[in-house]
């Protein structure tokens, strides 16, 4: 009964390659999000999705494309994996955002295990 | 841009201490303001988190502080163990309501 799953994992792959990363949610939330978490730990929004719209798109490059086929999904495609790429993807689901429920709906994000990308 | 800064960067108590770590924020627009915990290669959990129309909230060992006006916010960790160990971000919503924008968080180690 896992809330927020990502497959894989693990992916080690070469550079310029072009790699998915899936995640699901079975939380019933209407919000989706990328967040990148790099070696220094920082962590850092990529994608935001409401209802399989794209909210939010937080100067990511091109080569990363989000595809929502339903609410409980929001996969991430990368192209042309380039060294810098090599981080722990997050996703994460919540609620209804704030500003659809008047700023106060309730907006804990849940975080998946993460997929730890190498790119050699 | 919209910035939260965090500090300090890493952190060592004594068992039985206090912890407190303290974030400020850029955006005024910012209403929910939430703590997580990531330990090593784990997901970053929900610990405890302050909507912008409270000052206060406490768990247990674990206190949250908010100073609108200040634009500044604080975990407060009350007789720490060394399971509390770990990395702490704090984190404010963004200036559209969706997403949330992270400190650079807070390297915790509790020494028995």
């Amino acid at each position: 009964d896992t809330a927020v799953s990502q497959t894989p994992k693990y992916l080690v792959t070469q550079m310029g390659n072009d790699k998915s990363i899936k995640c699901e949610q079975n939380l019933g939330h209407d919000t989706m999000y990328w967040y990148k978490q790099d070696s220094k730990k920082f962590l850092k929004i990529m994608f935001s999705y409401n209802n399989k719209e794209l909210i939010i798109n937080e100067t990511v490059p091109n080569r990363f494309s989000p595809k929502s086929p339903d609410k409980a999904h929001l996969n991430l495609h990368i192209n042309s994996l380039e060294l810098g790429d090599s981080a722990v993807y997050f996703c994460a689901s919540s609620r209804k955002d704030n500003r659809l429920a008047g700023g106060n709906s309730y907006n804990e994000q849940f975080f998946g295990p993460g997929t730890r990308l190498t790119v050699l | 841009g919209e910035n939260v800064e965090q500090h300090p960067s890493t952190l060592s108590v004594q068992e039985g201490d206090s912890a407190v770590i303290k974030c400020t924020y850029s955006d005024s627009a910012s209403n929910y303001f939430p703590w997580y915990k990531q330990e090593l290669g784990k997901r970053p959990q929900l610990i405890i988190d302050i909507r912008s129309n409270v000052g206060e909230k406490k768990d247990q060992r674990i206190a949250v502080t908010l100073n609108k006006t200040a634009k500044h916010f604080s975990l407060h960790i009350t007789e720490t163990q060394p399971e509390d160990s770990a990395v702490y971000f704090c984190a404010a919503t963004l200036r559209s309501g969706y997403a949330l924008n992270f400190g650079k968080g807070t390297s915790l180690l509790v020494t028995p």
